[in-house]
């Protein structure tokens, strides 16, 4: 079984401040992690994916994440947050048979000028 | 890139209709997904194939049926459309379990957000 909690609905930030975006993960196998972010009325993009390599990973326009296997935990952050990061977010955990993937409900980032 | 399209942006129905949504991917991917996203609720998976004429459910698939015909093509069916089926609908690829992908990504569409009055 696995599951994926991400514990903010919507995070709000100033343009030029860090995002911090957070995601937490229970998985019976050892997981593959992803973050995707869609635009409005777009498809989803990858971000950054983690799977059993180096722990910190760095994705797309500036993001990484963090796989912390003690606290489940797979944020993701950048350190100077732009306008054009107004999106939603999705984590995403992946393992088992048939590549069985559950999204987390997503986080709504606002970029305040 | 990989290009996954779907057959439609919008579309509107009305209640007991028959509804088909078209995802087409060309990069020869085995594994086809299909999903709704709700305000809330995140991705939903409704069913997916992992080869030709094959499909497995997903965690919803009540009231959706799916094709696959050929590779490169996978088809939601709707048999009779129902107000509780308004959603958006992404439909997604991926390479197979076993390849040398490193973590296997899926590719997603732009999406069909469907309206049923």
């Amino acid at each position: 079984a696995q599951s994926v909690t991400q514990l903010d609905s919507h995070v709000s930030v100033s343009e030029g401040t860090p995002v911090l975006l957070r995601c937490n993960y229970s998985s019976s196998y050892s997981p593959s992690l992803f973050w995707y972010v869609q635009h409005p009325n777009k498809g989803l993009q990858l971000l950054l994916k983690y799977t059993s390599a180096a722990t910190l990973v760095k994705g797309i326009n500036g993001f990484e994440a963090e796989f912390k296997k003690s606290e489940t935990s797979f944020h993701l952050t950048k350190p100077s947050a732009h306008m054009s990061d107004a999106a939603e977010y999705f984590c995403v955990v992946s393992g088992g048979g048939y590549q069985k993937v559950t999204f987390g409900t997503g986080t709504k980032l606002q970029v305040i000028p | 890139d990989v290009k996954v399209t779907q057959s439609s942006r919008y579309l509107v129905k009305r209640t007991g209709e028959k509804v088909f949504l078209e995802c087409v991917q060309d990069m020869d991917h085995e594994n086809m997904f299909w999903y709704r996203q709700d305000p809330g609720l995140g991705l939903r998976l409704i069913y997916f194939s992992y080869d030709v004429k094959m499909k497995e459910k997903g965690d919803i698939p009540e009231g959706y049926s799916v094709s696959r015909e050929k590779k490169e093509r996978f088809s939601l069916i709707l048999e009779s459309a129902s107000t509780n089926q308004t959603s958006m609908y992404l439909c997604a690829s991926s390479l197979a379990l076993g390849r040398p992908a490193g973590g296997i990504e899926q590719f997603f569409g732009p999406g069909t957000r469907l309206t049923v009055l």
